[in-house]
Formats: structure tokens, sequence, C-alpha cells
């Protein structure tokens, strides 16, 4: 069964903490993206990667930090200087880095909720 | 600076009504478009894409979205909706050369029964 998993569905942490969320996809993909999802502002980019071992930031990048160790593999974490972390966190893939396929396909999302 | 932009952030229709929602996007490079929808509880998934040729695109659903280079406008359409059709819709832009995209800010639709 192949797809994007992200996990956990929800996530709840204090003020000050460090928090990883998971992103796991099996369809040898070898773009993933990161996005953060806040009411009436659409996806915003937070960091992709393009091929293992590399990543660079989007967007919104200031107190998220990524790493890409394995192809199936691309856990964020928020970190305490993140000013604003509360959101929707969805991630994404892509089959190749060349650009010319480029249509992402989406896990189904983490809920943080900061204390 | 690419942009996307959706004109309608919360439209409510009766079930069997028509629906246009509205996506300008500002690049002047060959584009490429999409449309995703992600209804209540689930994933983000693709409605459809245009890449080339054909600028009328039909995709999942019932959908159809029309490319008008001259407006650059790529606004998605289906003849009549239904109760299910209730999610959030979001327009994006191949940003570029690369892969990444850039979304719109999403419009909520609501189908009344």
């Amino acid at each position: 069964d192949g797809g994007i998993t992200q996990s956990p569905k929800y996530l709840f942490r204090k003020e000050g903490q460090n928090v990883t969320l998971s992103c796991e996809q099996n369809l040898n993909h070898d773009a993933m993206y990161w996005y953060r999802q806040d009411p009436g502002q659409g996806l915003r980019l937070i960091y992709y990667s393009q091929i293992v071992n590399d990543f660079q930031k989007g967007d919104i990048a200031e107190g998220y930090s990524v790493s890409r160790e394995k192809k199936e593999s691309f856990p964020l974490t928020v970190t305490s200087a993140q000013k604003n972390p509360t959101a929707f966190y969805l991630c994404a893939s892509s089959i190749d880095r060349s650009g010319r396929a480029v249509t992402q396909f989406f896990g189904p999302g983490t809920r943080l909720t900061v204390l | 600076a690419q942009s996307v932009s959706q004109h309608n952030h919360h439209v409510i229709l009766s079930e069997a009504a028509s629906l246009e929602l509205g996506c300008n996007y500002s690049y002047g490079g060959t584009v490429n478009l999409f449309w995703y929808v992600q209804y209540p509880g689930q994933h983000l998934q693709l409605l459809l894409k245009y890449f080339s040729g054909d600028p009328l695109v039909k995709g999942i659903k019932g959908f159809e979205a029309e490319f008008i280079k001259s407006k650059f406008s790529f606004n998605l359409r289906k003849p009549s909706v239904q109760w299910s059709d209730t999610a959030e819709y979001f327009c994006a832009v191949r940003r570029g050369n690369t892969g990444k995209l850039i979304f719109g800010q999403g419009t909520t639709l609501q189908v009344k029964p």
C-alpha cells in the first residue's frame, strides 16, 4: 500500500519544547517537502529536499529544522525558536528532483498545538 | 515574485448549482498549474493539472479547469455540485523551473443539501 504517512496525527507540546514530526514515504520519490497550513493563508513551504543528504529552506524556515538521511524519511523539527508553531503541517513528495515531474502527493498531516 | 490569488475565500452553494472558483497567477513564463482539494478529514489530493496542450483540462469527480494565458487565469468549474463536494480547494502554480509549488490561499466550498 503505497503512500505518505505522517505521525502523530495530533501533537501537543508546551512552550519552549522542541518537537519532531515524522514523514515517511514508500513511493520511491526523490523530492520531499514540508508545508504549514494556516486558515486563510494556504500552504506555505517550510523546507524541501530534492535528494538524500541535501535540503533547502523554503519561504518560512525560521524556527524549523529538517534532515534527510534516508530517501524514505524527511522529519521536521519545530524548535522553541518558532514563534507561532500551532498549525497543521503537511508533508509531500514528488517523483524526481529534475523538476520535470512536479505533481506533489500529500500525507494526512499533523496538527500541532502549543499549550 | 510569483504569486497565486484565489478570489473567493468562502463559497456557499445549494446542490445542483454551478461552481466556478477563480484562480489567477503572476508569472510570464511557461506555467504548470494545479487544483488540489482537501475534503474534511482527508489528505490533500490532486483534482487536475495543466502542463501543456488543450487548455481545457478535465479532472476527477466532474471538475474541469480552463487555462486562459491572456488572463493569467486557471478557474475551476463544475456544472452541478453535490453535497460531497464540500471541501477546501487550492490552486497552485509551479515555481519557475523548480519542483516547488506556490499555493493560493484556498477557497472553502460549502454545499447545502
